[in-house]
């Protein structure tokens, strides 16, 4: 079966800006969690949702936020960009998103704010 | 605040070797342990640890969950070139308070020169 489908893979975009990163899990799962991965800070948690339902959020600013379609489909938006947020934007797929049967990764989207 | 610490960092060995990668964690409500090899964007799942003492092996790699002393392993024996990339370790959560999260070590770096 497809696996975790994640687009676009590249975005240069310029401070202040916005932007808008999508995720299709794979068929069937209706859990997408969302992590921000960086050289200093590693991999961290964004937030997933379930059913078109936010459960759970790391601790990033309000910038970042996330939404889920009736498809399970995810897109997460970042408003007003920062240096800072140059990375890879990783979405994790699961069944249900109780960590019982693990996440499948997507190949992420690299972000590059300039 | 939960944390999982890997170490070495990273690691040189040559083809043929064998390698211990550690994982150790302090995390409230835990479920099971995950490790994942990254080599260029998207974390590849390896294994998902739930009970204590039972060992899991694919091919080449095994690892184990030690629940009381909380730690984890992960071993690769007669290292190939392809071996090559960083592993991670995370742990995620039980219960209902921690849906689709992962908090992960920060990675071991490992190269396999021929």
């Amino acid at each position: 079966k497809a696996g975790v489908t994640q687009t676009p893979r590249y975005l240069i975009k310029t401070r202040g800006q916005q932007v808008t990163l999508s995720c299709s899990p794979i068929s069937g799962h209706r859990s997408v969690s969302w992590y921000q991965q960086t050289p200093g800070q590693g991999l961290q948690f964004l937030f997933e949702y379930f059913s078109e339902t936010q459960r759970n959020k790391g601790n990033f600013p309000g910038r970042f936020s996330g939404r889920q379609f009736s498809n399970s489909r995810s897109e997460m938006n970042v408003s007003t960009l920062e240096l800072g947020d140059s990375a890879l934007y990783l979405c994790a797929s699961s069944p249900d998103g109780t960590g019982a049967y693990g996440y499948t990764f997507g190949s992420g989207t690299r972000l590059t704010v300039v | 605040e939960d944390k999982v610490v890997q170490s070495p960092l990273s690691l040189v060995v040559h083809e043929g070797d064998t390698v211990t990668l550690n994982c150790s964690y302090e995390v409230t409500n835990f479920r099971s342990l995950l490790w994942y090899k990254q080599e260029k964007k998207a974390p590849t799942f390896l294994f998902m640890l739930t009970s204590s003492g039972i060992e899991k092996k694919s091919g080449r790699l095994s690892s184990i969950l030690d629940k009381k002393e909380l730690f984890s392993i992960l071993n690769i024996t007669a290292t190939q070139t392809g071996d090559s990339a960083v592993y991670l370790c995370a742990a995620s959560y039980a219960g209902g308070t921690s849906y689709g999260k992962l908090t992960f070590g920060q990675g071991t770096i490992l190269t396999v020169h021929p």
